[in-house]
């Protein structure tokens, strides 16, 4: 069965250091595709950054980077130089059967503290 | 300004009475989607529709309905509400059904069945 994990609940990181949050998948599609999207307080969801299951590189946007690893079946969000506004819950989500259907993770809450 | 709108953004209900979510983009996309949000559990995907008149199930279709008769619009139906529907609710849209496609969420409907 498809299925995203990501076994965080909650992580702490000091304000201008590196996080990792973790996200693990299980899928026999050949082809699919990863996002992380970002949900503040305020609740709305926001779309951070995608990675496909043949792109050759990893993912980045700004200060976030995607470290895929496909042997391992492993897409791990880190953020670099951590801001207060990056306190929010992160989502893992795959796209799957020809990118119809989502599934999404559990979730990582992330807080920066000053 | 490109969006997808929710209303209502808030609603509490009784068991048994009927009720419509109505979710509507305009940016032309093709590809909307339905989501159910609860603590633990991420996101849980409802029904999605790859264009006009084509729609189909989720993970968790079951207690719902939805039509697609427009292009901008993508209307969630609970013909008899439960409590266990009582959930955080968002819509979400993208371009198409290609791999790839970020998708663009509504500001979520948080439902309360008593």
């Amino acid at each position: 069965a498809q299925k995203i994990t990501q076994t965080q609940p909650g992580m702490f990181v000091q304000e201008k250091e590196a996080v990792t949050l973790d996200c693990t998948y299980d899928t026999s599609d050949p082809s699919y595709g990863l996002f992380w999207y970002k949900q503040p307080s305020s609740g709305e969801m926001i779309f951070l950054i995608y990675q496909g299951s043949y792109d050759q590189q990893n993912a980045t946007e700004g200060r976030y980077s995607l470290n895929f690893q496909k042997a391992r079946k492993s897409a791990n969000l880190v953020i670099s130089a951590s801001q207060l506004g990056d306190s929010a819950m992160y989502f893992c989500a795959m796209d799957r059967g020809g990118g119809f259907k989502t599934i999404f993770g559990a979730g990582t809450r992330l807080f920066v503290k000053a | 300004e490109a969006q997808v709108t929710q209303n209502p953004r808030y609603l509490i209900t009784v068991t048994g009475k009927k009720l419509t979510v109505t979710c509507s983009q305009n940016m032309n996309h093709e590809y909307m989607s339905w989501y159910r949000q609860d603590p633990g559990l991420g996101l849980r995907q409802i029904y999605y529709s790859m264009n006009v008149e084509v729609t189909d199930k989720g993970d968790v279709p079951e207690g719902y309905k939805v039509s697609r008769k427009e292009k901008r619009n993508f209307p969630l139906i609970l013909e008899s509400p439960s409590p266990n529907q009582t959930s955080l609710y968002f819509c979400a849209s993208s371009w198409g059904t290609s791999l790839g496609n970020e998708q663009f969420f509504g500001p979520g409907t948080r439902l309360t069945v008593l």
